[in-house]
């Protein structure tokens, strides 16, 4: 079964809206961790949040984790022509050591 | 630091050679992790390090891939022969703790078998 769903798998909006993407996983998790990617270039860590933790911010960003329902939401406020790129979740589970396991991404792109 | 270094950033090369892929991980983190991605597949793990020691290879495709880590600043995946379906991004990653501080990825190098 695949760790780490995304949804949607795209997104456009307008400069100054708000994002929001959604992650499902399968199984318990120690954590889960949001990465960005721009085109053509590597994976930036974004946030990360414990499966003790329920809300965290970072900047424009926030991060949800709801453990019952094994999901979690990245919103990003306010958004920027520059934000515009692939979002990626990516889960630690309990039984998989320090390895991360990452879903499919959400397009987001950002319109001026 | 510079962050995490991949070498080639391109590589395009004929089907049946070897390729070496180069990474040089951030100074004093204990994890090295080999991704893959393409649009198919996504990102896969190929295979990750501790402290230099291969711990789980299970993602590597075949034996036509193998991977070393010599010392804790330098890591190689070598795929030998090299096929058409190897094309794809190779990601190098590399981590200080087990915890969970987040990955810190190279630029990849985009690999291209013809």
């Amino acid at each position: 079964s695949q760790q780490g769903e995304e949804d949607p798998q795209a997104l456009s909006i307008q400069e100054g809206e708000n994002a929001t993407m959604n992650c499902s996983y399968k199984t318990s998790i120690n954590n889960l961790q949001w990465y960005r990617q721009n085109s053509g270039r590597g994976l930036v860590h974004l946030i990360l949040i414990r499966s003790n933790e329920r809300e965290k911010h970072s900047g424009r960003l926030r991060v949800t984790l709801d453990t019952s329902k094994k999901s979690s939401s990245l919103l990003i406020t306010a958004s920027r022509a520059a934000d515009t790129a692939s979002y990626f979740c990516a889960t630690e589970r309990e039984t998989s050591g320090s390895r991360l396991t990452f879903g499919e991404g959400t397009q987001l792109t950002v319109n001026p | 630091d510079a962050g995490v270094i991949q070498s080639p950033r391109h590589e395009v090369t004929e089907m049946g050679q070897e390729v070496t892929l180069r990474c040089k991980p951030i100074s004093g983190h204990d994890y090295l992790f080999w991704y893959r991605q393409t649009m198919m597949r996504g990102l896969e793990l190929l295979i990750y390090f501790n402290n230099n020691v291969p711990i789980d290879d299970s993602g590597m495709p075949e034996d036509r891939f193998s991977a070393k880590m010599p010392n804790a600043s330098f890591s190689t995946l070598k795929i030998q022969p090299s096929e058409p379906r190897d094309s794809a991004v190779y990601f190098c990653a590399s981590s200080a703790d087990r915890v969970g501080y987040g990955y810190t990825f190279g630029s990849g190098t985009r690999l291209t078998v013809v």
